[in-house]
């Protein structure tokens, strides 16, 4: 059965530091979204991507974080200068597509655990 | 603005008992509704779905969930749980016409031999 996949699993990094984390969409998907959890926290929606170019994004998404389908198969979400309050676990979902009216279901990846330190 | 509120962080049950948690939901916009299990180490999995139609809605592994309109609920049953149905339950809304899910904080089922 196809899935998403995200890489890496775990991630540390300094605070200050750049990260990209990595995922592989379902491969007729073309609707893209990025979550977070905070630990103890809810998932919270982040940025969703379509036809490339992001669709909606939330609060969360300032000018820190940017996405990018950069080849047929990947989508990736860019933290630049981390902060203490990035660190979440991270997750990427996909969805065939979506109409009005019609909510496709999205699946999501195993997450990337980002700390930052 | 929505939200989702899970009224129980934890529910524990003894295994072959039957287990209901609880979802509520705020809208000013109609919504669907979504049921996700996450197992330890392991991305979210969609249980069940309610978009339109009969209001009692089934899903995967023996789960199903009732829709009430005028109690904005969207409570997740089983009759019967297995160790294995130990995970962390997700409730979440998709205000129509948009893409995005709003989760609820989640509750922990732990089931017990």
């Amino acid at each position: 059965e196809p899935e998403v996949t995200q890489t890496p699993s775990h991630q540390v990094t300094q605070m200050g530091q750049e990260v990209i984390l990595r995922c592989v969409p379902i491969s007729n998907h073309l609707y893209f979204y990025w979550y977070r959890q905070i630990l103890g926290q809810k998932v919270e929606f982040l940025v969703s991507f379509y036809n490339n170019e992001i669709s909606e994004k939330s609060e969360i998404f300032d000018d820190q974080f940017s996405v990018e389908r950069p080849d047929g198969s990947n989508f990736t979400l860019k933290i630049r200068s981390t902060k203490l309050e990035d660190s979440a676990m991270y997750f990427c979902a996909s969805s065939r597509d979506s109409h009005w009216n019609i909510q496709e279901t999205q699946y999501f990846g195993p997450g990337t655990r980002l700390l930052v330190l | 603005a929505q939200s989702v509120t899970q009224l129980d962080s934890q529910v524990p049950v003894f295994e072959e008992a039957p287990v209901e948690l609880r979802c509520n939901y705020s809208s000013s916009v109609s919504v669907y509704l979504f049921w996700y299990v996450q197992y330890p180490n392991q991305g979210l999995q969609l249980l069940l779905k309610y978009l339109s139609g009969s209001t009692l809605v089934k899903g995967i592994n023996g789960f199903e969930a009732e829709f009430n309109k005028s109690q904005t609920s969207f409570h997740l049953r089983k009759p019967s749980v297995h160790i294995s149905d130990t995970a962390e339950y997700f409730c979440a809304v998709s205000p129509g016409g948009y893409n995005k899910l709003i989760f609820g904080a989640g509750t922990r089922l732990a089931v017990h031999p």
